[in-house]
């Protein structure tokens, strides 16, 4: 099993449209969370953390359930510039290092 | 531009041969890590440095693979006697000590061993 799960998608939706990406965690130790958003052929950038009382950043809103290690991610009024590959990553403190899912797919159509 | 920068960002390799990459983290970033990417899969943890000391080693970095911090600052990663099987992005990102978990992601380097 892998450490962080993730449908891979691809998530096609039209613009305007609200998306929701979900993705587990085998590691209870885990520390931190976040969404990385990986644009084709280009580097992860860090969209947000997540934290268990859930945040918003302007038109993302992620939310982390500890209990069933579960995190999640919201994206609402989908632009063509949100297509992309969106990476959930998990830190676990002890081994100082991100753990990646396979990241989950988005493409936006007119 | 004070982000991470890594050289070079394309490499083409023959099987056999030894690669060199190079990466400059953010100037006040004391944590270094290299990562590999290949393709449909999210980045893989190789190992990581806090200064030049390197912290931790995963099993993905074989004896083939040398990575080094000498003074610090930027660090170098070698693949001797390459193989089909390394062909893939090396990303390099930097964090502070006091938040180690944001990390900084450089453009990363492309490699194909053919």
């Amino acid at each position: 099993r892998k450490e962080v799960e993730q449908d891979p998608g691809p998530f096609n939706v039209p613009e305007g449209a609200t998306v929701a990406f979900n993705c587990t965690y085998s590691n209870s130790a885990s520390q931190s969370f976040f969404w990385y958003r990986q644009d084709c052929r280009k580097e992860p950038k860090l969209l947000m953390s997540v934290y268990s009382s859930g945040n918003e950043d302007g038109k993302f809103t992620a939310q982390l359930n500890r209990a069933s290690q579960y995190i999640s991610l919201l994206i609402r009024d989908s632009k063509l510039s949100d297509s992309a590959t969106y990476l959930c990553v998990v830190y676990t403190g002890t081994a100082s290092k991100l753990t990646f899912g396979t990241g989950t797919r988005l493409q936006v159509t007119l | 531009d004070t982000g991470v920068s890594q050289n070079p960002r394309h490499k083409i390799t023959k099987r056999g041969q030894n690669v060199t990459f190079r990466c400059d983290p953010i100037s006040e970033h004391n944590r270094l890590y290299w990562y590999r990417q290949t393709l449909g899969q999210g980045p893989e943890f190789l190992t990581y440095f806090q200064n030049e000391a390197q912290l931790e080693k995963s099993r993905l970095l074989s004896d083939r693979f040398s990575a080094e911090r000498p003074k610090g600052s930027f660090s170098t990663l070698e693949i001797q006697r390459t193989e089909q099987g390394d062909s893939a992005m090396y990303l390099c990102a930097s964090s502070s000590r006091v938040e180690s978990s944001e990390q900084y992601f450089g453009p990363g380097t492309r490699l194909t061993v053919t």
